[in-house]
């Protein structure tokens, strides 16, 4: 059963229109992250959670946003879209040492 | 900061040859050690995670190892197959700031 499901697969968006991915876990897992990865590149870390705390990256871009309502789901915004923001985005949990991904959802922007 | 290093980048070998990967971390301090396997615009597909505790991991025809003194790991493949083709990425959950940074692959091409 899958533990890190993240919806939906793939997504398309038009340049400019808001979008927001998401991510849910069954693990309980107190961190929770996203991963952008472009193509032939590793993934980069966005941000993180350590349960509610927030912790962005220096280089990651205003128009990427996380929210955590609780400890099972996470939520990528991307508040406009650009043609450079295409790329798979994966979100992983991890907790005493054990880290689950996703199996990603691929964002393609027209 | 934690940086994560694999050689070589891509790698070409016949079908049948043993073949080893290599990864290196630059902070020891770290719970896990994990390699995966992705394939072109597919998600990772977890292969071998080693606890900071433990030297290694079996699973089939794959072996990986840690040595964090020296902040390396190894992922050895045995009888490598055409199937094996993919890139294999490792990535360590660091123990000071719960981050998991990753290396930029190897490539793995496997010929018939």
């Amino acid at each position: 059963d899958a533990m890190v499901i993240q919806n939906p697969r793939y997504q398309v968006t038009q340049f400019g229109k808001p979008v927001t991915l998401s991510c849910s876990q069954t693990l309980n897992h107190n961190v929770m992250y996203w991963y952008q990865q472009k193509s032939s590149q590793a993934p980069k870390l966005l941000f993180h959670y350590y349960d509610k705390d927030f912790n962005n990256e220096a280089d990651t871009p205003d128009n990427f946003q996380s929210r955590r309502p609780n400890t099972s789901f996470c939520f990528l915004d991307i508040r406009s879209p650009g043609l450079g923001d295409a790329a798979m985005y994966l979100c992983a949990t991890s907790s005493d040492g054990f880290a689950f991904f996703g199996q990603g959802t691929r964002l393609t922007v027209v | 900061k934690q940086e994560v290093t694999q050689i070589p980048a891509a790698l070409s070998v016949p079908e049948g040859e043993n073949l080893v990967l290599n990864c290196s971390f630059t902070d020891s301090a770290i719970y896990n050690l994990q390699w995966f396997r992705q394939d072109p615009g597919k998600g990772l597909t977890s292969l071998l995670l080693i606890q900071s505790s433990q030297r290694e991991q079996t699973s089939g025809r794959l072996n990986a190892s840690l040595d964090k003194s020296s902040g390396r790991s190894t992922l050895y493949i045995a009888a490598s197959q055409p199937g094996d083709s993919a890139t294999y990425l490792c990535a360590a959950l660091g123990m000071r700031d719960d981050k998991i940074i990753f290396g930029k692959g190897t490539r793995l091409h496997i010929l018939p």
